[in-house]
């Protein structure tokens, strides 16, 4: 059984405040590491797709790292706004299988 | 572009009942089709995915069923609801035989078996 962790479960910050959640995965098979942003009432929408190990991936304020020979990717929000709150999923993608393996979510809440 | 519909948004049921969820896709054909289901507190879980037309992979022994009579059609079934599949679940698609698994979600439809 494939087990995908994310931290911290759940954050608080206070709107201009920058911020940081971590993924860890298997660090055998590795295919790609996928982050989502799932927003109340919407679905969840894809953020990136980071393949290569020291991948550095940027959106606008979010960026994400990724560490395959260690099994861990981080999901930066840089001067995190209201609109920013939502659940981050990062799912793991394995070699030779046509589905993901989902985390349990960060989920953040910015506070104006 | 495509766009994939999921019905119905809110369901209540009673223990016991039948359930059958659909999901369509449109703009893309032949693709890889996947049912999740978030229960309270916990990820998404895959339920069900297919490649192909009446081609059902199960992830989880449970009393749900899964069919995909067309190509750009999936349903999610159970002849009896249990008080366990209170959930929400979301319906996913992805590109047949592309380089990676990018999944586009649908607008998802709350399940609560009272």
């Amino acid at each position: 059984i494939l087990n995908v962790e994310q931290s911290p479960q759940s954050l608080h910050v206070q709107e201009g405040d920058s911020t940081n959640f971590t993924c860890s995965f298997p660090s055998s098979n590795f295919y790609a590491l996928h982050w989502y942003r799932w927003e109340t009432a919407k679905s969840p929408e894809a953020l990136f797709v980071m393949t290569l190990n020291g991948d550095e991936k940027k959106k606008g304020r979010i960026s994400a790292t990724l560490n395959t020979k260690e099994g861990y990717s981080y999901l930066y929000i840089k001067g995190s706004q209201p609109e920013d709150s939502a659940t981050y999923l990062c799912a793991f993608e394995n070699t030779g299988f046509q589905k993901l393996v989902f985390g349990t979510g960060t989920r953040l809440l910015v506070s104006p | 572009s495509q766009t994939i519909h999921q019905w119905p948004a809110t369901l209540v049921q009673p223990v016991g009942s039948p359930l059958s969820l659909e999901c369509t896709v449109e703009g893309t054909s032949n693709p890889n089709l996947y049912w999740y289901r978030q229960a309270a507190g916990r990820g998404l879980q895959l339920l069900f995915y297919s490649v192909g037309i009446g081609q059902i992979s199960s992830e989880v022994p449970q009393n749900l069923s899964a069919s995909r009579p067309q190509d750009r059609q999936f349903i999610l079934s159970s002849k009896k609801l249990l008080l366990s599949d209170s959930g929400f679940y979301l319906c996913a698609w992805s590109q047949h035989l592309s380089s990676y698994n990018e999944q586009f979600f649908g607008p998802g439809t709350r399940l609560t078996v009272l």
